[in-house]
């Protein structure tokens, strides 16, 4: 079975440029989270997305915003670019739903350079 | 104060050798802690659950302290191929919350 697929794998991009990530879950995964990573640091949690609806949002500005389609599929945005925006971007699907927890799974990210 | 702060490392340590990384958690409501592990420029994958009661899976053992907020892992008789970076990672929000990492803590194996 195929796992989290992420697109682009790497892109790069200069300042106050726009960008869409891409990520689709594993079949039958029904929630979508996104992280981002900078060089030497752990994951930090930026959405969470279940059945359409955002679940859960990190302290990122207005400026990244995030959609999950009908397929469950997702899209990242980040408008108007930084440097500081330069990092992994990881994408984690789950199952779930439930009163146990279900473990994300992630994707090999979009490594975003921007420049 | 980060939420979940770990030791960067790097831990140099030869083959065979015993290690140990600690972690601590800021937030007291969080219910769930995990470690990772991640290789270099790969993904983070779940290398285990931590429970209260302590929970050992072959040469890892977990550890969680709900009273100090400390949680540790220990890594028994390394291997090459335990090089890796290990995430301190602590459930926030639910069962269907979002994960908080460490910075992480960078492990060598040499031989």
């Amino acid at each position: 079975d195929a796992g989290v697929t992420q697109s682009p794998t790497h892109l790069i991009k200069t300042r106050g440029q726009q960008v869409t990530l891409r990520c689709s879950p594993i079949s039958g995964h029904k929630s979508v989270s996104w992280y981002q990573q900078v060089l030497g640091q752990g994951p930090q949690f930026i959405f969470q997305y279940y059945e359409k609806e955002e679940r859960g949002r990190g302290n990122f500005p207005d400026r990244f915003s995030a959609r999950q389609f009908p397929n469950y599929s997702s899209e990242l945005n980040v408008n108007a670019l930084l440097l500081g925006d330069s990092a992994l971007y990881l994408c984690a699907s789950s199952l779930a739903g439930g009163a146990s927890y279900n473990e994300q799974f992630f994707g090999p990210g979009t490594r975003l350079t921007v420049l | 104060r980060k939420e979940v702060e770990q030791d960067p490392g790097p831990f140099n340590v030869p083959e065979g050798a015993t290690v140990a990384f600690n972690c601590t958690y800021s937030n007291s409501a969080s219910q769930s802690f995990f470690w990772y592990r991640q290789d270099c420029r790969k993904e983070p994958k779940l290398l285990m659950s931590v429970y209260s009661s302590g929970n050992e899976d072959g040469r890892f053992t977990a550890q969680l302290n709900r009273a100090s907020q400390y949680i540790s892992l220990l890594i028994r008789d390394s291997k090459l191929s335990d090089s890796a970076t290990y995430l301190c990672v602590a459930l926030y929000g639910g069962s269907q919350g979002n994960l908080i990492f460490g910075k992480g803590t960078k492990l060598s194996v040499k031989p």
